[in-house]
């Protein structure tokens, strides 16, 4: 069965680090890769997706994301983060197959920015 | 464009209780999806709606729920009787195409 791996459940950085996040899936046909966003309090909204193409996607905030496909990986990465981007983040995958395309998610992982 | 609305925002019952959770997707997506999140699990799907047609209920824990979709607009999801580990937050999602979804801002519901 598809699963999808986050390599860190809580990460602690202080403003101005660099960020990464691990993601790794296990399905081996052709995906596409999402990383989700949870605010405190609010709903989760897309961050990046990686369809076809140019495997290195810039998302919203400065967030961007690797599709390496010998690695079955899709981490997220930061440059330099900010307090405002304490947030719960989630990896997920989808297999597209005859127009149905459930989305299987990691577990998240919760950032803490502190100033 | 509004976006995906759900209700209530937060439930709490008693085991044995029913609840019935409602979600309205954006405007003109036919695609809805189910999910919940279980004690800061991951999320899970449940099921996925194709206007009023069920496509894929795999998710589905067990007959205890049930999902409808009358018309192909909004959908609710009922859960009768509710069980203890029911508790988690359930969260619907829309698209139009096939591939990015929406998701609405979950209703936490708590089982007692």
């Amino acid at each position: 069965a598809q699963s999808v791996s986050q390599h860190n459940h809580h990460v602690i950085l202080s403003e101005a680090a660099s960020l990464e996040l691990g993601c790794n899936y296990s399905y081996g046909g052709t995906v596409n890769l999402f990383w989700y966003v949870q605010y405190p309090g609010q709903h989760l909204q897309l961050l990046l997706k990686y369809f076809s193409g140019d495997p290195l996607v810039k998302g919203i905030k400065g967030f961007e994301a690797e599709f390496i496909k010998s690695k079955f990986s899709f981490n997220l990465r930061k440059p330099s983060v900010q307090w405002s981007d304490t947030a719960e983040y989630f990896c997920a995958v989808s297999r597209f197959s005859g127009g149905y395309n459930k989305l299987i998610f990691g577990a998240g992982t919760r950032l803490a920015v502190h100033p | 464009e509004a976006g995906v609305t759900q209700f209530p925002s937060h439930s709490v019952i008693e085991k044995g209780q029913t609840v019935t959770l409602r979600c309205d997707p954006i405007s003109g997506h036919d695609n809805l999806y189910w999910y919940r999140r279980v004690m800061g699990k991951e999320i899970k799907f449940l099921l996925h709606f194709v206007k009023e047609s069920k496509q894929d209920e795999s998710g589905m824990p067990n007959n205890r729920f049930l999902a409808e979709r009358t018309g192909g607009t909004y959908s609710t999801l009922k859960v009768q009787p509710a069980e203890l580990e029911d508790s988690g937050v359930y969260f619907c999602a829309s698209s139009r195409t096939d591939r990015e979804q929406y998701f609405g801002p979950g209703t936490r519901l708590t089982v007692t």
